[in-house]
């Protein structure tokens, strides 16, 4: 089965800083990867998607991912990063085999001021 | 206008007794699923239904029943409940084929047993 890891639990950057959050992904084939966005108290909202074609792939709220298949990898970046931004972010790996999407443990983005 | 709608979304309540948790969405999707979400924000997923049918049930104790009156409806019935049933419970929703869409979440059931 597939499965996601997010090495880093929490991270804290300065409100106006770059943002980088990694996602390692473990599948056989072609994974489709999606990164989602929880704020407090609230469901899991969908920021961008990849599943074929340009590995640098655009998404809501100025946030982009690139796929890189030799490193497993599909990591989140933001350039610049604003106070409500802080939320916790998913990295997720679905297959077209199934309907089964797993999901990593999460990264809590913390921004300060 | 909510995509996917869950109610409630608080529900406390004491240990052994039964408790549903209702979801619907509105999306004309085939697929539905519902999520546990623990106290460290680990999401894992519990039962996916397609077309009113089930085709993933995690390991989940069979004090956990989904049940699927039709396809805009996932509704999750819990008996004697624990204290680790405590989470919160995430429904969501997808085309027939979850991979290259995403899914659509509802805003969740926190639940907490005393």
């Amino acid at each position: 089965a597939q499965s996601v890891t997010q090495p880093d639990i929490h991270i804290t950057v300065s409100e106006g800083a770059s943002l980088e959050l990694r996602c390692n992904y473990s599948y056989g084939a072609t994974p489709y990867l999606f990164w989602y966005v929880q704020s407090p108290g609230q469901g899991l909202q969908l920021l961008l998607k990849y599943f074929s074609g340009d590995t640098l792939v655009q998404g809501i709220k100025g946030f982009e991912a690139e796929f890189k298949r030799s490193q497993s990898s599909f990591n989140l970046r933001k350039p610049s990063v604003h106070w409500s931004d802080a939320a916790e972010y998913f990295c997720a790996v679905g297959t077209s085999n199934n309907n089964d999407m797993r999901f990593g443990a999460g990264t809590r983005l913390t921004v300060k001021p | 206008d909510t995509a996917v709608s869950q109610t409630p979304k608080y529900l406390v309540t004491q240990m052994g007794n039964d408790k549903s948790i209702k979801c619907e969405q509105n999306l004309g999707h085939d697929t539905m699923y519902w999520y546990k979400q623990d106290s460290k924000k680990f999401l894992k997923i519990m039962f996916s239904y397609n077309n009113k049918e089930l085709i993933i049930n995690e390991t989940v104790p069979n004090r956990f029943s989904p049940k699927s009156p039709d396809k805009a409806h996932l509704n999750l019935h819990i008996n004697s409940l624990e204290l680790g049933d405590s989470a919160v419970y995430f429904c969501a929703s997808s085309p027939r084929e979850a991979g290259p869409y995403g899914y659509t979440f509802g805003s969740g059931t926190r639940l907490t047993v005393v």
